[in-house]
């Protein structure tokens, strides 16, 4: 089956510096992926959608600056969290999907733990 | 705007009992839905799916979901759960401009011994 990796999976970074996750599509070529973030007991929010080649789709709300997107080969979208706070710990986790119609299963990575000191 | 509603937050149950996590949706076009599970520290994994055809669809593990479209329900079954059940369960539609999911605010499931 489809497998999606992230790395890493857990990072403990200082307040003001800045994080980049991996999300990486081991077995396919992932045309489109989606970053989600998840507060603690509460359900996942989509982050912003990105296709490769192209700019991001932020979902409303959601700082572009901050959250810095990159979908640059078919294989690799990386989420850089710029000048990181306490108030982005949270658990974030990508999707990849194989095409750009909605009809194309989304194949989940396993997550990113994030912890603001 | 599509939306999906879990009714329950947590369903504790013991084992050997039967279970079912409510899922109700909303939406205007034709629907697309999923069960996940998340165990404690994992990504999702998807259960079952349906996309069209039979409304009754069923996962590897013996949890089962019917898509009821008169009362815009997806609820998830499993007449005998297991302690390795356990876990975090999202109920999601396909929406979105970009065909995203939208995930419901999960149910923990607990089955006890």
């Amino acid at each position: 089956g489809a497998v999606v990796s992230q790395h890493p999976s857990w990072v403990i970074c200082k307040s003001g510096t800045s994080v980049k996750i991996e999300c990486r599509s081991l077995d396919f070529q992932a045309t489109t992926m989606f970053w989600y973030r998840q507060f603690p007991k509460q359900s996942l929010m989509l982050m912003a959608t990105s296709n490769e080649g192209s700019k991001a789709t932020y979902e409303q709300g959601v700082e572009k600056d901050k959250f810095l997107i990159n979908h640059a080969s078919l294989t690799l979208s990386t989420l850089t969290v710029t000048s990181a706070h306490p108030e982005d710990s949270s658990f974030y986790i990508c999707s990849a999907r194989q095409g750009l119609a909605a009809s194309y299963e989304q194949y989940f990575g396993p997550g990113t733990r994030l912890t603001v000191t | 705007a599509q939306s999906v509603t879990q009714l329950d937050s947590q369903v504790p149950v013991f084992e050997e009992a039967p279970v079912e996590l409510r899922c109700n949706y909303s939406s205007s076009v034709s629907v697309y839905l999923f069960w996940y599970v998340q165990y404690p520290n994992q990504g999702l994994q998807l259960l079952l799916k349906y996309l069209s055809g039979s409304t009754l669809v069923e996962s590897i593990n013996g949890f089962e979901a019917e898509f009821n479209k008169s009362q815009t329900s997806f609820h998830l079954r499993k007449p005998s759960v297991h302690i390795s059940d356990t876990a975090e369960y999202f109920c999601a539609i396909r929406g979105g401009s970009q065909g995203n999911l939208i995930f419901g605010k999960g149910t923990k499931l607990s089955v006890k011994p």
